[in-house]
Formats: structure tokens, sequence, C-alpha cells
């Protein structure tokens, strides 16, 4: 079993949904990023979460630490959120990667 | 902030040729600093990571090395590539928990 697993792997979601992308760890974790791929590869960090909930714009991360479980939610989604999002946990002294969640937005 | 360069974007070479990819860091000194390979279709995987200047750990064995000559350069090198080590590199920096990355470099060995 991975170490960090996020769901779901695909998403297609019609323009304007609520989008929610979850990820679950199983290791004593000092904090959580949330990251964005683009379909070119780049990749553009998110949030950086170690307790509570964070908000950017239509993007909300939260996470619970004793439920080692933490959300990412895209509100109002727009074609342009189509990406990879990936959860990345930093666990004793390293970075640990989900496989990341493909979304696809039809406009 | 952190920024980190990386070049080249795109990188195709024949097999059995070398490789150097560099990565520089602005905006702070002293930073963890991480190489990764993405091969098409799965995550990113830690190929080298480097905590200071010629302090150099690796994660896998592989057909390639690192080096970290300057405190702000990491460079990631191959004396003769092979078709396997075809994929997206991603340089990364590290300061606290805080993690900075690359735009990458999608390198194709034909």
């Amino acid at each position: 079993k991975n170490e960090v697993e996020q769901s779901p792997q695909n998403l297609t979601a019609q323009e304007g949904e609520f989008i929610t992308i979850n990820c679950s760890y199983s290791v004593g974790i000092s904090a959580l990023h949330w990251l964005q791929q683009h379909p070119g590869g780049g990749i553009v960090s998110l949030f950086m979460l170690s307790s509570g909930k964070k908000k950017h714009g239509r993007l909300i991360a939260t996470i619970n630490i004793q439920e080692k479980h933490s959300s990412l939610h895209i509100t109002a989604s727009h074609p342009r959120d189509s990406a990879v999002y990936i959860c990345a946990v930093y666990s004793n002294y390293q970075l640990i990667w989900g496989a990341g969640t493909k979304l696809i937005i039809k406009p | 902030s952190q920024t980190i360069h990386q070049w080249p974007a795109t990188l195709v070479q024949p097999v059995g040729s070398p490789l150097s990819l560099e990565c520089t860091v602005e905006g702070t000194s002293n930073p963890n600093l991480y190489w990764y390979r993405q091969a098409a279709g799965r995550g990113l995987q830690l190929l080298f990571y480097s905590v200071g200047i010629g302090q150099i750990s690796s994660e896998v064995p592989q057909n390639l090395s690192a080096s970290r000559p300057q405190d702000r350069q990491f460079i990631l090198s191959s004396k003769k590539l092979l078709l396997s080590d075809s994929g997206f590199y991603l340089c990364a920096g590290q300061v606290n928990y805080g993690y900075t990355f690359g735009s990458g470099t999608r390198l194709t060995v034909v």
C-alpha cells in the first residue's frame, strides 16, 4: 500500500462544477503539499498545510491531522483548471508523492 | 522568495551521448536541492538530493550522477545516455517545509 493515496485517479467534470480531490496518508507528517502539474510538465505549488484550511482564489485545501486526510476543492471549475493535481507529504525529511489526480474540465 | 531556474526545457539526445542538466537557485541560501524524474504516465521519482555543497545522496542506482559545485547550483549528468533515461526531469529546492520547483526538462533519448 502506498504511503500517500489520492482519489480519484481521474476526474472529468463540466465547467462550473464543484471539484473535490482527496488525499490520505499513513505516515507522520510535518506538512502536506498540493501541487498542480500542467500538460507541459511544469509543477506549481498550490498550498502547503500543516493544519486547518487555506484558500486561494477558487481553490480551498483542508487537512485533518487526526484522520490523516486532506482535500483539495475547486469552486466554479473552469477548463483552465484541467491539470494533474498531486498531493505530497513531508515526512522524515523527505517528500512522499501521491500518484496524482488527472482533472479534465469540459466547457 | 526562492526561485528555481532549470534548463533546457526540452532536449533530444542520441543514445550514448553525455548529458548535463543545470539547476540554479535564487532568493535563498543553503537550500536542500532535489532531482526528480517522471517517466511517461508515472509519478515523480526522487533521483538525488543534496543538503549542501559537495553532498549528494542517491535514492536509486542508475546511469546518472549529480553534483553540487556551488550552494545554488545542482547539476544532473550522464556519461552515456540510455533509451530508458528518457523522461521528464525536475529540480526542486526546499527551505524549511516549503518546496519550489523548476519548470522541468523533457529529455528524449533516440
